[in-house]
């Protein structure tokens, strides 16, 4: 039964140190996905990957934020230094594209609930 | 820029009954619209995706449809469940900046009461 897998679940830190969530997609999957939900926002797209290049992180904050996939079974999003307004549930999705124009169904992960005192 | 609205923010109904969410969007050049279901604590499960070609997808007692030149969509669950207790999300997927991206709606929250 394949999934997404993300770890840790569950992180507590202060403000000012840095948190790295990992993502592990789907074997085979060649588009990765990081989503941030809030009950105030919702569920917004932070960033993309299509074979491990970036293909859009315009909704993330650039100057904390970094997000890579330093191979095709693991995707990094890191937050340094974190803030207590960054606490919300980070979700990772993957999904196969087999062609130009292909659109793909997302598998989300558990994600990984972020509190930043 | 594309705005996703779910109407009602919540919804409580005894089980069996029938029952409708709605999504609404504004823009309506989109490629597909998904229905997803989020249990608490968990992550999201696609439901169904209706093409923007399509007018309407079933997968059991699930029925969604498309009306894209009104910006509207709707899921139809019939004979509600306890199990059908959930989150459920509307998300479109278009073209903005350049990039395909996913526009989530804040979505309904189903309680089934047995």
């Amino acid at each position: 039964d394949a999934r997404v897998t993300q770890t840790p679940r569950h992180k507590v830190t202060e403000m000012g140190q840095e948190v790295t969530m990992r993502c592990q997609p789907i074997l085979g999957h060649n588009t990765v996905f990081w989503y941030r939900q809030t009950m105030m926002q919702g569920l917004e797209l932070l960033a993309y990957f299509r074979n491990r290049a970036p293909l859009d992180d315009s909704g993330m904050p650039k100057d904390r934020f970094s997000a890579e996939m330093p191979d095709a079974t693991l995707a990094t999003l890191k937050i340094q230094p974190s803030e207590p307004r960054d606490s919300a549930v980070y979700f990772c999705a993957s999904g196969l594209v087999r062609s130009a124009g292909d659109q793909e169904t997302q598998y989300f992960g558990p994600g990984t609930r972020l509190l930043v005192l | 820029k594309q705005e996703v609205t779910q109407i009602p923010a919540a919804l409580s109904v005894p089980e069996g009954e029938n029952l409708v969410l709605n999504c609404s969007f504004t823009d309506s050049a989109i490629y597909n619209l998904q229905w997803f279901r989020q249990d608490p604590g968990k992550g999201l499960t696609s439901l169904l995706l209706i093409q923007s070609s399509q007018r309407e997808q079933t997968s059991g007692r699930l029925n969604a449809s498309l009306d894209k030149s009104s910006g509207r969509s709707t899921l139809y669950i019939a004979a509600s469940q306890p199990g059908d207790s959930a989150t459920y999300l509307c998300a479109v997927r278009g073209r903005e900046g350049g990039s395909e991206k996913l526009v989530f709606g804040k979505g309904t929250k189903l309680t089934v009461n047995p």
